[in-house]
């Protein structure tokens, strides 16, 4: 599997602010992917991001609110910029590690509201 | 796209007793995850399958793909309090040998009452 840890775990943020959120990994992966859950939701996934290139952005998810950065190949950030109460979900990380086949792994999760 | 539709959405069961959780695909699936989701928290990988027909288990957890590759089941035999969860079905959207973003079912809530 993948040791894989967010900070923060949770926050309360009020409306306007921005919110950076870090994604750790126990080695090195190529592909970090972020997804968000909002309340009662399933997931769904905002950006791909690989090192060394610009991340890629889903239907619906773009750049000016959701910058991410991924400096190395352990380490990714996603900020959620400008923040309403409809920005209030979990965010996720998640890794791909192929053991036998490959696979998902993700973070606890961040939990955000916005108030 | 590709649509993941899981079945029930919710289910409360008595401890000891079975249950299934459904996750039919509109399109033919390269792969199926499982995944289970304490209530505020991250996602535990419990299983992933790829062949049509292939079946895995854990402690007492089964998951099956079928044949056409279209559906998938996950079986909990004889239900204990640690069950509770949400869980939720995940499939690649294609074959590529990377980067494969996940398309999530809308999750089947599990309660397992003492």
């Amino acid at each position: 599997s993948a040791v894989i840890s967010q900070k923060p775990s949770r926050d309360i943020c009020q409306r306007g602010t921005s919110l950076t959120i870090q994604c750790q990994v126990d080695s090195q992966v190529t592909m970090m992917f972020w997804y968000r859950q909002q309340p009662g939701q399933s997931l769904t996934l905002i950006a791909t991001a690989n090192q060394g290139s610009e991340a890629t952005y889903e239907s619906g998810f773009v750049i000016d609110k959701f910058p991410i950065s991924r400096p190395n190949l352990t380490f990714s950030t996603l900020t959620v910029s400008n923040m309403s109460p409809e920005d209030s979900s979990i965010y996720l990380c998640s890794v791909e590690r192929e053991l036998n086949l490959k696979t998902q792994y993700f973070g606890p999760g961040t939990r955000l509201l916005v108030l | 796209s590709q649509e993941l539709e899981q079945s029930p959405q919710s289910l409360i069961v008595q401890e000891g007793k079975n249950l299934t959780i459904n996750c039919t695909s509109s399109k033919t699936l390269y792969g199926l995850y499982w995944y289970k989701q304490k209530y505020g928290e991250g996602l535990i990988f419990l299983m992933m399958l790829q062949k049509g027909g292939e079946e895995k288990s854990h402690e007492k957890i089964t998951a099956k793909l079928d044949e056409k590759k279209q559906q998938s089941s996950l079986h909990i035999t004889a239900s204990q309090p640690s069950h509770a969860g949400i869980y939720l079905c995940g499939a690649p959207e294609g074959v590529k040998a990377a980067g494969n973003k996940l398309t999530f079912g809308g999750g089947t809530r599990v309660l397992v009452k003492p």
